[in-house]
């Protein structure tokens, strides 16, 4: 089975820090994706990367950063943190040069964050 | 921007009770995943439609692709507690290179014993 690991489940910072979000995957997987997760908002993608120090912005990359140094892991940097960014945050991997049918995101647990 | 409207967003029903879920757009996807999600963990994939008019079958769960690829939809029949979770529509696009999904926002079913 595929596993999707986050550093943390629970972490709580204050207004101005730098945040550093860690995943790692044990599957080889090509793609990684960082997403938000709010009440009445679903799931929004913040930055995706296909290939090691690849990234794309998603939806929502604003006060976002990624490092993407080893294939196996990808991290999630908030340069200042707001209390705007008290979320879950929660990493994916998936498998294939395109996101194919045959090729589902395996999420990790994810990380609360709450900023105060 | 490509969106899917999920309804209902919430759903609490009885045990041994029958519901339809429903994921709609005006965009065509190439496919469409449905995921799960427990509280306190992340999304788990349940199924993945490719084919318009696609239906597929996973025990009690019955997932129907729209023949206009545009419109899926998920049945439960017999609902029992463990099916209680946040069910996820996913859409991949269909026009082109495309490393991401559309997430609906989700409908929060609750199943009581």
């Amino acid at each position: 089975d595929v596993k999707v690991t986050q550093s943390s489940r629970y972490l709580v910072k204050r207004t101005g820090e730098k945040v550093f979000l860690e995943c790692v995957q044990d599957m080889d997987h090509e793609n990684m994706f960082w997403y938000r997760q709010d009440p009445g908002l679903g799931l929004r993608l913040i930055y995706f990367s296909y290939d090691v120090k690849m990234k794309e912005k998603g939806d929502i990359p604003e006060g976002y950063s990624v490092s993407r140094e080893k294939k196996e892991r990808f991290s999630l940097i908030l340069e200042s943190a707001s209390t705007n960014q008290t979320s879950m945050y929660l990493c994916a991997s998936s498998r294939g040069l395109r996101l194919l049918y045959n090729s589902p995101l395996h999420f990790g647990n994810g990380t609360r964050l709450t900023v105060t | 921007t490509q969106l899917l409207e999920q309804s209902p967003q919430f759903l609490s029903i009885q045990e041994g009770e029958n519901l339809t879920v429903y994921c709609n757009s005006s965009s065509v996807f190439s496919s469409l995943q449905w995921y799960r999600q427990e509280p306190g963990e992340g999304p788990v994939l349940l199924v993945t439609v490719v084919t318009g008019g696609e239906v597929k079958k996973l025990k009690r769960l019955t997932f129907q692709f729209g023949d206009a690829r545009k419109d899926s939809s998920l049945h439960i029949t017999a609902a029992q507690p463990g099916d209680t979770g946040l069910y996820l529509c996913a859409g991949a696009d269909s026009g082109g290179s495309n490393y991401k999904l559309t997430f609906g926002k989700g409908t929060l079913l609750t199943v009581n014993p």
